[in-house]
């Protein structure tokens, strides 16, 4: 099994839904983190999570949210979609130093109509 | 904020052939660390080899090197003998110096010829 997961890994909605994306993790770590592709911009971090008390905004977090409901589960919620929220969405955990490697989820395609 | 430059969106090298891809990065910080992560038509991120900045040995990962020119700023990636299953997208990423946050170049699209 994977130790890292993200479902739904396609998701097609409409402007002004609500949108779910929800991550497991079997590592046991701690750090778990959000980011968003875009072709040709690279990866860019949404939201991260240090522990289970600990949530930080990253660089792109306006119209998203996060919940952190356990250690191995960090779920992002986009509360409204717009049609520019259509991207690549890839779930991260990493242990206790960032040296340690962070390891991806296989993506959620999301396209906001 | 640091930021991390790769020059190159695009290139292509022939099998068996030796290709470097591109990073510069800038920051502030004297001890911070550099990752190349590779991205296949999977789409699944592949961390393919990191370096830490206080160290002058430039990092190795079987046919993966890195030249780590601290003063420069610059990380570029050395793929030697290289196969079809290299072509990729390859990301540089940086650290911000001790932030525990990455910051990801653009990409480089690599293909590989047979």
């Amino acid at each position: 099994d994977a130790d890292v997961t993200q479902t739904p890994r396609n998701r097609i909605t409409k402007t002004g839904k609500r949108i779910m994306l929800e991550c497991s993790q079997t590592k046991g770590h701690d750090r778990m983190y959000w980011y968003r592709q875009d072709p040709g911009l690279g990866l860019r971090l949404i939201y991260y999570s240090f522990d289970v008390k600990d949530i930080n905004k990253g660089e792109i977090s306006d119209g998203y949210s996060v919940s952190r409901q356990a250690q191995a589960k960090f779920s992002l919620s986009l509360e409204s979609a717009i049609p520019n929220q259509t991207a690549l969405y890839f779930c991260a955990t990493s242990g206790s130093s960032l040296i340690d490697t962070q390891y991806f989820g296989p993506g959620t395609r999301l396209t906001v109509l | 904020a640091q930021t991390v430059t790769q020059s190159q969106p695009e290139m292509s090298v022939q099998e068996a052939e030796t290709v470097t891809l591109s990073c510069t990065y800038d920051t502030s910080e004297s001890d911070y660390y550099l990752f190349w992560y590779k991205q296949p038509p999977s789409r699944q991120m592949i961390l393919v080899i990191r370096q830490e900045a206080y160290k002058q040995q430039n990092a190795t990962e079987n046919r993966f090197s890195v030249n780590f020119q601290k003063a420069a700023k610059s990380f570029s990636l050395k793929i030697s003998d290289s196969q079809l299953g290299d072509a990729a997208m390859y990301f540089c990423a940086s650290d911000q110096g001790g932030s525990e946050k990455l910051v990801f170049g653009k990409g480089t699209k690599l293909t590989v010829n047979p």
